[in-house]
């Protein structure tokens, strides 16, 4: 299994306050991406990351922001939680077909669920 | 990237080959067929790919048409453990960072 780990793995807290997800991976994988998962919608890109320190949005970016300021880690923040935002994040990495990962399938972590009350 | 259509639901009778359709009418020439399946609330988990051969791994196989705008995933004999949601997904290119359209997928339950 790909070395992924999601922190925390459950959260609950009150609307307003910020949160923060981490995604932490072993395999040195350029690619890191954050994923919302809600009923009826699949899985729906939020941010991704081809870099240290390069991002860029996804399909649902609003009220999001992420950072990645190393390798492994890629930081997944709510500035001000609401109640909409109470979902399943899934972060995934994948390779850069040079080092790592040659045939471009994602690799993902085993998700984080956010309640927003 | 172009997008998908599956059928929301299948059942699949345990030991039988389960046979999964996607419908990607407009894809174009430099896109990839992928398929992925997410069993409970797991995170999704990478099957197979392919550009416009048929592609045969320990998993699966995916039969792609020779006009490219449909294909099917074959688990050849579905266990218990393959009920899961399978998402077809079709994206440029192998590699980099392109946004994947997962859409809702195809729900397979495998019946004892």
């Amino acid at each position: 299994d790909a070395g992924i780990t999601q922190s925390p793995r459950h959260k609950v807290t009150e609307t307003g306050t910020p949160v923060t997800l981490r995604c932490h991976q072993t395999e040195n994988h350029r690619y890191m991406y954050w994923y919302r998962q809600d009923p009826g919608h699949g899985l729906r890109l939020i941010h991704y990351s081809y870099g240290v320190k390069d991002t860029d949005k996804g399909e649902v970016s609003d009220g999001y922001s992420v950072s990645r300021s190393k390798t492994e880690d890629f930081l997944l923040t709510l500035e001000s939680a609401t109640s909409s935002q109470t979902s399943v994040y899934f972060c995934a990495i994948s390779g850069s077909g040079l080092a790592g990962g040659t045939t471009g399938e994602l690799f993902f972590g085993e998700g984080s669920r956010l309640t927003v009350l | 990237d172009a997008k998908t259509t599956q059928p929301p639901s299948m059942d699949c009778a345990e030991g039988r080959a389960a046979n999964l359709p996607c419908n990607h009418s407009t894809i174009s020439g430099n896109e990839y067929v992928y398929w992925y399946r997410q069993i409970h609330s797991q995170g999704p988990q990478y099957i197979i790919h392919g550009l416009k051969n048929n592609e045969t791994n320990e998993m699966a196989s995916l039969i792609i048409t020779e006009d490219r705008k449909s294909s099917t995933l074959i688990l050849p004999h579905a266990t218990l453990r393959d009920t899961a949601v399978y998402y077809c997904i079709v994206r440029v290119g192998q590699t980099g960072a392109n946004n994947l359209f997962f859409g809702t997928g195809t729900r397979l339950t495998v019946i004892p």
